[in-house]
């Protein structure tokens, strides 16, 4: 049981490039969400979806685009990567009626 | 706006000693949740408990207790015999009513010694 999983676990990308990081999660949960990691932060939360074809901004929502077309999947993307984009970034679903965050195991991501 | 405090950036301690991380949060919804989440050496994120706000009793689970006190607004975690694979960082969060939006804390590392 994959549980979530996030692609790639590292990326090292040049300002302005863009990429996708890959979220999938087979718990059929409905909720999805991006947060991500930085030193003396916590974790701040990005994006979130309730559902398929319906997502929403979280606390740092600039620089990020989601979107839902299933289940399963959560893609998040950098159009133009900067170097405050430097972080680890984490995927997490949860389940109906628990409080629980399933995180993946991160992506870790580097612009120069 | 919701917020979360732990104001122990890192703290250190011997094997078999006992360790308390604070943890106090701000908001304006009377129905709440709180978390703790623990990010050991390897990265991944694991769920230690979930508290509602209106169950205010403290748990025990096994070596690990949690002092939830409305009052002061704060949701205290203790180690108790503490353990080299407790060595870690810990994360205490408040979760909205519909619990979408998780607000985490800065995060307190602790490091265990043999």
């Amino acid at each position: 049981n994959a549980g979530v999983t996030q692609t790639p676990k590292f990326q090292v990308l040049k300002t302005g490039q863009s990429m996708t990081l890959q979220c999938a999660q087979d718990m059929n949960h409905e909720y999805m969400s991006w947060y991500r990691q930085d030193p003396g932060m916590g974790l701040r939360l990005i994006h979130y979806s309730v559902g398929a074809g319906i997502t929403d901004q979280g606390e740092v929502p600039n620089g990020y685009n989601v979107s839902r077309s299933t289940t399963e999947d959560f893609p998040l993307r950098l159009l133009s990567a900067a170097p405050s984009q430097t972080s680890v970034y984490f995927c997490a679903t949860r389940g109906v009626g628990t409080g629980e965050l399933f995180f993946g195991e991160g992506s870790r991501l580097t612009v120069l | 706006a919701q917020k979360v405090t732990q104001a122990q950036t890192e703290i250190s301690v011997v094997e078999k000693e006992d360790v308390t991380l604070d943890c106090v949060y701000e908001t304006r919804d009377t129905t709440y949740y709180l978390f703790w989440y623990k990010q050991p050496p390897s990265g991944e994120l694991v769920f230690l408990i979930r508290r509602n706000s209106f169950d205010e009793q403290n748990e025990i689970s096994g070596r690990y207790s949690w002092n939830f006190q409305k009052s002061t607004s704060s949701f205290n975690f203790t180690i108790t015999a503490s353990q080299v694979v407790d060595s870690a960082v810990y994360f205490c969060a408040l979760g909205d009513l519909n619990d979408y939006k998780l607000s985490f804390g800065a995060g307190t590392t602790v490091t265990v010694r043999a």
